[in-house]
């Protein structure tokens, strides 16, 4: 069964604070990784796509690295506006989505 | 941008009645998905539909569950006799390509009373 853990739980940063969020998983043959931002009461709006270890994409103050067991996204002199549930997930076998729990992240002015 | 649209944003509902929640998945994708979302709690996958009929579901979409593809735009998921549990927010996502470039709609908030 594919698993994915994500860390922390929770992130509270001050403006221009980087920091990394973490996914761990565990697949049966990795189709991909995404990254989605959450927002409260809202559907998850999609970010990234990794497909092998080793790769990494970036969007504005938000890059996406992968290894074989991880993936990271790391956050460069964050805004409020980034504010958000971070949620991780993964596809195996099959086409579904495989969540983690996400981190909340909140960023201070 | 193209999006996923759903219906109603938010639905109150007597436990034992049935429901139903509507999407309109992007219009050149192939692949249409519902997941649920408990409060506090991960998001959940339920159902996934290629070529009018399922591909996969998990084990919380029993027998009180099902979707249809009515005409050439709707997607829904009916309850047919709701639980308490139930409540949740739903999401409907479609996808072009497999598990690529899944697009979210805003989701369904379903109360269960």
């Amino acid at each position: 069964e594919d698993q994915v853990t994500q860390s922390p739980e929770a992130l509270r940063l001050q403006e221009g604070e980087s920091s990394s969020l973490n996914c761990s998983y565990t697949v049966s043959g990795l189709r991909g990784l995404f990254w989605y931002r959450q927002d409260p009461g809202k559907g998850p709006e999609f970010l990234f796509t990794l497909y092998s270890a080793g790769e990494e994409k970036e969007k504005e103050r938000l890059k996406a690295t992968l290894t074989k067991k991880e993936s990271f996204l790391h956050i460069t002199a964050p805004k409020p506006e980034d504010s958000a549930t971070y949620l991780c997930a993964v596809t195996g076998s099959n086409y579904k989505l495989t969540f983690g729990k996400g981190t909340l992240l909140t960023v201070n002015p | 941008e193209p999006e996923v649209t759903q219906t109603p944003s938010h639905q109150v509902t007597q436990m034992g009645q049935e429901v139903i929640l509507r999407c309109v998945p992007i219009s050149n994708h192939l692949y249409f998905y519902w997941y649920r979302q408990i409060l506090g709690q991960k998001v959940e996958f339920l159902v996934s539909f290629y070529n009018n009929e399922i591909s996969e579901k998990s084990e919380i979409f029993d027998d009180q569950f099902s979707v249809e593809r009515p005409d050439g735009s709707n997607f829904t998921l009916k309850i047919r006799s709701t639980k308490l549990e139930d409540s949740a927010m739903y999401f409907c996502a479609s996808s072009e390509m497999g598990a690529d470039g899944y697009t979210f709609g805003s989701g369904t908030r379903l109360t269960v009373v």
